[in-house]
């Protein structure tokens, strides 16, 4: 059963245009969201994170927005580069004593095309 | 400064030996955590380590999997007569605190034959 969703498997987008990616989650204990971009044979990075009790955070060309009422997040990034393609990781943090496990989507590929 | 590091990178193995992989976290992380990643999927939790106790093994798939953690540094995740099912990449992350971000390492890329 899977908690956080990426229905999107991959995502190509022109350079200079908007990136969109998509992450979806069904556990209402869920109450801090994060980023992860992952290059091949690398380790995921930390991109941006949004706790529940805000619906936006916003750092340079990456942008979350978190709707709790749909349990949807989405990642922005303006203008799209071709440095930005990549695997984008959706995570999810829970309240309580586990609240140190993330729960993971299964990513997104981006690519950004020049 | 120096990020989380993973050895070795790549292990092949045969089925029914035994593994270990090693991570040294960022100095003076204090929380450790080690993930999976099978083909095709997200980042799967294992285990958790708190300086040197383990709180949560939830994650360990089956007795054939365990993990320590010494001097609240260096972890060494151990997989006891693999099977193929195993494969996966294996990524540790270290954090300052359990309530901080996670960084991640490369990864050991694991196949058992």
């Amino acid at each position: 059963d899977q908690q956080v969703k990426q229905n999107s498997p991959s995502l190509s987008v022109q350079e200079g245009r908007i990136s969109i990616l998509n992450c979806d989650y069904t556990n209402s204990m869920f109450d801090y969201f994060l980023w992860y971009k992952k290059y091949p044979a690398e380790g995921p990075t930390f991109l941006i994170s949004i706790s529940s009790i805000k619906d936006k955070n916003e750092d340079g060309r990456f942008t979350v927005f978190l709707n709790k009422s749909a349990k949807h997040l989405s990642l922005h990034i303006v203008p799209s580069q071709p440095g930005d393609s990549a695997v984008y990781f959706c995570a999810a943090r829970g309240m309580g004593g586990s609240n140190y496990k993330l729960t993971f989507g299964k990513g997104t590929l981006l690519t950004v095309n020049p | 400064g120096a990020g989380v590091s993973q050895s070795p990178s790549n292990k092949v193995t045969e089925k029914g030996k035994d593994v270990e992989l090693r991570c040294d976290p960022i100095s003076g992380h204090t929380a450790l955590y080690w993930y999976r990643q099978s083909l095709g999927q997200g980042l799967e939790f294992l285990i958790y380590f708190q300086g040197n106790s383990a709180p949560d093994k939830s994650g360990l798939p089956s007795d054939r999997f365990s993990a320590e953690r010494t001097g609240g540094s260096v972890s060494t995740l151990t997989i006891q007569r693999t099977q193929q099912e195993d494969s996966a990449v294996y990524l540790c992350a270290s954090s300052l605190g359990q309530f901080e971000t996670q960084y991640f390492g490369p990864g050991t890329r694991l196949l058992v034959l």
